[in-house]
């Protein structure tokens, strides 16, 4: 079972930035948070990771909160190649070869 | 840069006949492969994990099986397709924790 929850659906106005919320709540300390996205029909595209410190490259930002049992994604401006299903996913061990537990996702739209 | 590429992208099989699904890897060596199954408007399912030639790992009872013939080859077969095998292929190869993914195969069984 996936041991993230997301809203299942979001819509953000083109040029503003999305705010994608997920609750972790039972995460271990060795487990990382990551994000990913799909664009319909395509492979998931990697976004960002992170374990408890905030992170932040060319596509977004990541902001884990001190308890670790949330976190959000920051799309700074998005555009409307921004929509597509995010999902925010908890890494598991090494000795799982780092599975992948994967739920539904957030539905980002992206309107004009 | 490394590149990772599925074929076909599309399939279109009978109940009862069989499949071969192909994975390859350029641009690194001895990855970690993976095989992922959506459903429609469903998540991932990860079916198959390989750490080296010759070596599989399956995450799910079924009737596909996996193979890994070269260090950047990665094969997903079954000898009978099922109506429920229908769904969306994804490979994906990781160099140490961070997974990345193929364009995918979309799979009818009719």
């Amino acid at each position: 079972d996936a041991k993230t929850t997301q809203p299942p659906s979001m819509d953000c106005a083109e040029g503003r930035a999305a705010n994608l919320p997920c609750n972790h709540s039972t995460i271990s300390g060795n487990e990382y948070v990551y994000w990913y996205r799909q664009i319909h029909s395509q492979g998931p595209q990697y976004i960002i990771h992170g374990l408890k410190n905030n992170e932040t490259n060319e596509m977004a930002s990541l902001i884990i909160t001190e308890d670790r049992k949330s976190s959000t994604l920051i799309l700074p401006h998005a555009t409307l190649r921004d929509t597509a299903v995010y999902y925010c996913i908890v890494r598991g061990p090494m000795d799982s070869n780092y599975q992948l537990i994967w739920g539904a996702g957030t539905k980002l739209i992206i309107k004009p | 840069s490394q590149t990772i590429h599925q074929w076909p992208a599309t399939l279109v099989q009978p109940v009862g006949s069989p499949l071969s699904l192909e994975c390859t890897v350029e641009g690194t060596s001895n990855p970690n492969l993976y095989w992922y199954r959506q459903a429609a408007g469903r998540g991932l399912q990860l079916l198959f994990y390989s750490v080296g030639i010759g070596q599989i790992s399956s995450e799910v009872p079924q009737n596909l099986s996996a193979s890994r013939p070269q260090d950047r080859q990665f094969i997903l077969s079954s000898k009978k397709l099922l109506l429920s095998d229908s769904g969306f292929y994804l490979c994906a190869w990781s160099a140490w924790d961070t997974q990345y993914f193929g364009p995918g195969t979309r799979l009818t069984v009719l």
